[in-house]
């Protein structure tokens, strides 16, 4: 059964640092996965998806590798800005689409 | 061009009580997604669809009920509410490569 944990669970830092936030799975049998903002009392809102035959995906300051051989994908966020405080989910997928979701970071930029 | 929408957006029943959440997409994605997001469970799977008139299960299917009612429509229906329900719960749809996109979530209280 895929596994999914995301570490760390929360992380503070001040403004303008770059930061990695880690995920990694059990099984390497993925189809696409997927990082996720979710700020409090919302809904998820999709940052990036990678496909299985791909490496990394970047948007903006955001940018997201997976590496299927050692079950690990990060979520590289460069120069950080209070507004990126958020909970940042990860997800894989099977080819039926279904995710299995890690438990997230809650990440606090301080200005 | 609204994306994903949810209806209600919260709600308080009773133990016993019946109520439906509807979901409803513009997007002409064909698979839809329901799951709930409780703390310390996070983000689980309780039904999907591939496609329309087709529905199955996904990791906490007991007690829930779903409809595909055409494509653009994806509801849950709860027959007996339990407070084991009382969740935040979410729709998601995707198309191809199952990327997947969320609804602003429904708020339900069982009492």
């Amino acid at each position: 059964k895929q596994e999914v944990t995301q570490i760390p669970a929360a992380l503070s830092v001040p403004e303008g640092e770059n930061l990695v936030l880690n995920c990694s799975f059990t099984d390497s049998a993925i189809y696409n996965l997927q990082w996720f903002r979710q700020d409090p009392g919302k809904g998820l809102t999709s940052l990036l998806l990678i496909q299985s035959s791909q490496r990394e995906q970047t948007s903006g300051r955001l940018n997201a590798s997976l590496d299927k051989s050692s079950g690990r994908s990060t979520l590289y966020i460069a120069a950080s800005q209070p507004g990126d405080s958020a909970t940042y989910l990860c997800a894989f997928s099977s080819n039926t689409g279904k995710l299995i979701f890690g438990q997230g970071t809650t990440l606090q930029v301080k200005p | 061009n609204a994306g994903v929408t949810q209806t209600p957006k919260f709600q308080v029943l009773k133990t016993g009580q019946s109520m439906t959440l509807q979901c409803a997409q513009d997007m002409n994605h064909n698979s839809m997604y329901w799951y709930r997001q409780d703390p310390g469970m996070g983000l689980r799977l309780i039904y999907y669809s591939a496609s329309e008139g087709t529905t199955d299960k996904g990791e906490v299917p007991n007690g829930y009920n779903v409809s595909r009612l055409n494509k653009r429509e994806f509801s849950l229906r709860l027959e007996s509410a339990a407070p084991s329900q009382t969740s935040v719960y979410f729709c998601a749809v995707a198309g191809i490569p199952h990327e997947q996109y969320f609804g602003p979530g429904t708020r339900l209280t069982v009492t």
